[in-house]
Order: structure tokens, then C-alpha cells, then sequence
């Protein structure tokens, strides 16, 4: 069974700042689903990626396969960022689903 | 596209009845998902479908738990008989292909079990 981590637990940053979430596991996969989980509790996919690099708007994800690691970075935090983010793994040659235990993020003003 | 629908948003029943999640998923998208949130476990993948077929199922906590797809618009989640354990927020989402994109999660269904 994948271990998946996540790192920091609880990050508090200042409107404006740079914000680096990391996701690391434990065996190997076949993608990575980041995913941002609001206050009020809806869920949205951010990215879904197996190699390189994705960019959306100030998100950027990251996975470097060999090291089995991956990063979400949010630039220029702004408060409606603050939320739950939760890293996600698929097994390789399965259909296995491991969650991370998420990282609540809060940006203050 | 309204995106994934479920209902009922709340849901509270009492032990040992029969419970039914719902979920449209968004037109055109081969994946459907289900998926639990608790406070103790965390988000846990139960089942998903491709094509209106069970993929993988292993996630399903025991038989009381049931799931569906008769069409490629519409899901069920079952649970008979229910339990208080089973109080959860349950989620379902969609996605086109496998890895090609993000998916797309409804607003959950929160069910109390009494």
C-alpha cells in the first residue's frame, strides 16, 4: 500500500506570498491528483499529472517520478486560496486510490 | 453543463434503514466516482466506473454497501442497512479519460446516521 505524505500539516502565509505544498510517496504510480477542498466543504480538482509540469492561472504542480515527489505552488497567495489541499496517488498497474491527509492552508490579508 | 449533481445534499435516517445517494455526472465524461470524507479516515476512494462499468470496488467498506450505474448519466450509492459509522460526507465525481484531466466532484451528500 502507497504512503503518501504531505508537508506542512498547516501553513499560514501572508497575502502576496510564495506557497510551496509538497506530496511525497512511497511506491510508484501512475498519476498524482491534486485536489483543494474549501471551507464549506466543496471539492475541486486542481490538476492531474503523471510527469513533468502543469500550470493554471498563479498554480503551478510539479511531480518528479524518480523521486516520488511532488509540489503544488500557489504565487501571489491571495485569501481565497485558504483551504484544504489534498494530494492523491493512483498505483501503478492498479486502480488504487491513496489520499494524503491534506495541507490547510490560511492566507491573512 | 450544470456539472455533477447529487441529492440529496443532507440526508438523515435512522439506524437500519435503507439509504440511496444519487449522482448525475457531467454529459460525456467515461469516469464516475464515488467517494467518503470523515474527520477520522479522511477522503477514501469506495468505487468507480468506466463506461457505466464497476472498475474497482475494493474501496467499498463491506456489503452493506452497494453501487450502480444503469446509464451514463446516472449513479446510485446504496447502503442497507445503514449505521451510525456510515455518517459521512459522500462525494461523487466525474472526469473524461483516466489522467487527460481533472475531474469534476458534486457538492457531496452528507448523511447522519441516528
Amino acid at each position: 500500500k502507497n504512503e503518501v505524505e504531505q508537508s506542512p500539516q498547516n501553513l499560514t502565509a501572508q497575502e502576496g506570498e510564495f506557497i510551496t505544498i509538497n506530496c511525497s510517496y512511497s511506491v510508484g504510480i501512475s498519476a498524482l491528483h491534486w485536489l483543494q477542498q474549501h471551507p464549506g466543504g466543496g471539492i475541486v480538482s486542481l490538476f492531474m499529472l503523471s510527469s513533468g509540469k502543469k500550470k493554471h492561472g498563479r498554480l503551478i504542480a510539479t511531480i518528479n517520478i524518480q523521486e516520488k515527489h511532488s509540489s503544488l505552488h500557489i504565487t501571489a497567495s491571495h485569501p481565497r486560496d485558504s483551504a484544504v489541499y489534498i494530494c492523491a496517488v493512483f498505483g501503478a498497474g492498479s486502480y488504487q486510490l491513496t489520499f494524503g491527509k491534506g495541507t490547510k492552508l490560511s492566507v491573512i490579508p | 453543463d450544470a456539472g455533477v449533481i447529487q441529492s440529496p445534499r443532507h440526508e438523515v435516517t435512522e439506524m437500519g434503514q435503507e439509504v440511496t445517494l444519487r449522482c448525475k455526472p457531467i454529459s460525456g465524461h467515461d469516469y464516475l466516482f464515488w467517494y467518503r470524507q470523515t474527520m477520522m479516515r479522511g477522503l477514501e476512494l469506495l468505487i468507480y466506473f468506466n463506461n457505466n462499468v464497476p472498475i474497482d470496488d475494493s474501496g467499498m467498506p463491506e456489503d452493506r454497501f452497494s453501487a450502480k450505474m444503469p446509464n451514463a448519466s446516472f449513479s446510485t450509492l446504496k447502503i442497507q442497512p445503514s449505521e451510525p459509522r456510515d455518517s459521512a460526507v459522500y462525494f461523487c465525481a466525474s472526469s473524461l479519460g483516466w489522467g487527460q484531466g481533472s475531474a469534476f466532484f458534486g457538492q457531496g451528500t452528507r448523511l447522519t446516521v441516528v
